[in-house]
């Protein structure tokens, strides 16, 4: 069982939707969480970045943290096409925080 | 300096031939990382220097892989004796101490073994 579950997708929504996109994860030294969006052919890049439990907040984005439940999410609203790529979560360690641990991202198709 | 570079962007390759790939943090930035992602799936971690040195090797990262960061500026990663399972797409990225936050991927090399 690998340390980070994340959903493949791909999920495919209307232009303004809310979209919903969740990880969980067995590993509760986990301390560190994260989100990156992919382009195709790319490399990750930052959306969003929480440490230990609660909720962050970022424009249209929102990321969850449940460390109870072992669960994050991420809300996108207002959802563009621009918005289409592979979203991954990603978390570390106190102890090593500089490595991470990443789901196997969601593909995220968001149609005009 | 605008990112971190990443060079060449895809190098296709010969079973058994030697390849090296190159990486250019930012300036500032004194940690880098290489990831492996094969298709479908998220990043690994292969290895990190902070500087020079070179502080963690992951167990994927097998004797016919070598990474080097001379003077703490740009990395390398070699791999020698390619094989088809070699083939995907190397990534570095770089930090300041902060770790885990401040992480910034370069494109990525894709590399193909035929």
């Amino acid at each position: 069982q690998k340390e980070v579950e994340q959903d493949p997708g791909p999920l495919s929504v209307p232009e303004g939707a809310i979209v919903s996109l969740n990880c969980t994860y067995s590993n509760s030294a986990f301390q560190y969480f994260m989100w990156y969006r992919q382009y195709s052919r790319k490399g990750p890049e930052l959306l969003m970045y929480t440490y230990s439990s609660g909720n962050k907040e970022d424009g249209r984005f929102t990321a969850q943290v449940d460390k109870s439940s072992k669960y994050i999410s991420l809300f996108i609203r207002d959802s563009q096409p621009s918005d289409s790529a592979t979203y991954l979560c990603a978390m570390s360690p106190m102890d090593s925080s500089y490595k991470l641990i990443f789901g196997s991202g969601t593909r995220l198709l968001v149609r005009p | 300096d605008t990112g971190v570079s990443q060079n060449p962007r895809h190098k296709i390759t010969k079973r058994g031939q030697n390849v090296t790939f190159r990486c250019d943090p930012i300036s500032e930035h004194n940690r880098l990382y290489w990831y492996r992602q094969t298709l479908g799936q998220g990043p690994e971690f292969l290895t990190y220097f902070q500087n020079e040195a070179q502080l963690e090797k992951s167990r994927l990262l097998s004797d016919r892989f070598s990474a080097e960061r001379p003077k703490g500026s740009f990395s390398t990663l070699e791999i020698q004796r390619t094989e088809q399972g070699d083939s995907a797409m190397y990534l570095c990225a770089s930090s300041t101490a902060g770790g885990a936050a401040g992480y910034t991927f370069g494109s990525g090399t894709r590399l193909t073994v035929v």
